[in-house]
């Protein structure tokens, strides 16, 4: 497929632990990012790469929040000792021109 | 920094009926901006954009038009049917350094036969 994909689609995990999110952007988009959907704050930008810059970390909520992006295409967010706040959908999105193409999210719960 | 106000219904019609939904923002310099359409169980798809003021945007029967003195883009459609059901969202870009979007709270749109 030609789109921006993302895995797990789904994820449950127990407070305090690790996870990793994938996304695979459209190839040849070199911008990525990456937001965050959930009930009490809507849709918030997290991070943002462009080629081989710095990434903007400007949106991530907490030191226990990374991302990185190897080769310039896949790229993981991972999030470190989880609470039940980070409980949301993730959604990656890669640009083309000024429109940002997204992916359908993984939907992070935990317990 | 930048911001987006839009209707948050959620909003009930029947197939049809005129739909407005409205949309404004406050951002520096000339941002672009965007409807966003998530049906049911489904991600993100772009409805329609507008890059500079007056222009219109528009897809699947959607209309929306840049009013650069009003801050506004409001999405309506003449004549909506029950797959338009899904929930809207309006976005700006600002460009700069990032083109990070920054979205409305979503508007849950359902369409009744």
């Amino acid at each position: 497929g030609a789109g921006v994909s993302q895995s797990p689609s789904n994820k449950v995990t127990e407070k305090g632990k690790d996870v990793e999110l994938r996304c695979d952007p459209i190839s040849g988009h070199t911008a990525l990012y990456w937001y965050r959907q959930s009930l009490g704050q809507g849709l918030e930008f997290l991070i943002y790469f462009q080629g081989n810059s710095a990434p903007d970390k400007s949106g991530l909520p907490s030191d226990r929040f990374s991302a990185e992006r190897t080769g310039g295409s896949v790229s993981t967010l991972t999030i470190q000792r989880t609470q039940q706040e980070d409980s949301a959908v993730y959604l990656c999105a890669s640009r083309g021109g000024e429109t940002q193409y997204f992916g359908p999210g993984t939907r992070l719960l935990v317990l | 920094g930048d911001s987006v106000t839009q209707m948050e219904g959620p909003v009930t019609l029947s197939e049809e009926a005129f739909l407005t939904i409205n949309c404004t923002y406050t951002a520096t310099g000339y941002p672009s901006l965007f409807w966003y359409v998530q049906y049911p169980g489904e991600g993100l798809q772009l409805l329609l954009k507008a890059t500079k003021a007056d222009d219109k945007g528009s897809n699947k029967g959607f209309e929306a038009t840049y009013r650069k003195e009003t801050t506004s883009f409001h999405l309506e459609k003449g004549s909506v049917q029950v797959s338009d059901s899904a929930v809207y969202f309006c976005a700006l870009s600002s460009g700069g350094s990032n083109y990070k979007l920054t979205f409305g709270k979503g508007t849950l749109l359902t369409v009744n036969p």
